[in-house]
């Protein structure tokens, strides 16, 4: 079965710094990745996906993601972290049917 | 707003009572997803559908859980006989099956459920 794991339940960074919050993945298979941001009482938001032999992927409000095959990692990235980052982030994979197969999530808190 | 709605936001029951949920996929989404998240975990897979066929139901779906999506559009998902257990925030989701594996899944707002 395909899984993800996110080792970090919180990481803390200064308004203005990079940012990384890390996903490794176990796949039988080609990986299909993706990380989803959800905001305190809303629905998760798409922010990237992972396309076949694109090792940095770009998504939307500036983050990114490395996929390194080796470590099979899927680390998302951020050059500079704004207060408005703050939120629980979510790694998942493309399961059987196209059902995802989530982390537990990383709290973001990025401080001023 | 033409994204994924549901309904209701917010459901407080009691335990043994029934509850329905209902969710509105993007018009053009073939495929609608239900997920349930605890608090504290990551969204779980409850069962999908492709137009009105129910294609895959996860063992975390009891018997007590029943979900339709009549003529491929909307869905409800219902709960029979709540038990506290099922206290959650119930996610739709919904994609576009052009036979790729990427296409990527929009969320709906979700139900939060609590069952006293």
């Amino acid at each position: 079965a395909q899984s993800v794991a996110q080792p970090e339940d919180q990481v803390n960074v200064a308004e203005g710094n990079p940012l990384t919050v890390k996903c490794t993945y176990s796949v039988s298979g080609n990986p299909y990745l993706f990380w989803y941001v959800q905001y305190p009482n809303r629905g998760l938001q798409f922010l990237l996906k992972y396309i076949t032999g694109d090792n940095l992927v770009k998504g939307s409000y500036g983050f990114e993601a490395e996929f390194n095959k080796s470590q099979t990692s899927f680390h998302l990235k951020k050059p500079s972290a704004l207060v408005s980052d703050s939120a629980l982030y979510f790694c998942a994979v493309r399961d059987s049917g196209n059902k995802l197969v989530f982390g537990a999530g990383t709290i973001l808190r990025v401080k001023s | 707003d033409t994204g994924v709605s549901q309904d209701p936001r917010h459901k407080i029951t009691k335990r043994g009572q029934n509850v329905t949920f209902r969710c509105d996929p993007i018009s053009e989404h073939n495929r609608l997803y239900w997920y349930r998240q605890t608090l504290g975990q990551g969204p779980e897979f409850l069962t999908y559908f492709q137009n009105e066929a129910q294609l895959e139901k996860s063992r975390l779906l009891s018997d007590r859980f029943s979900a339709e999506r009549p003529k491929g559009s909307f869905s409800t998902l219902e709960i029979q006989r709540t038990e506290q257990g099922d206290s959650a925030m119930y996610l739709c989701a919904s994609s576009i099956n052009s036979g790729s594996p990427l296409n990527e899944q929009f969320f709906g707002p979700g139900t939060r459920l609590t069952v006293l």
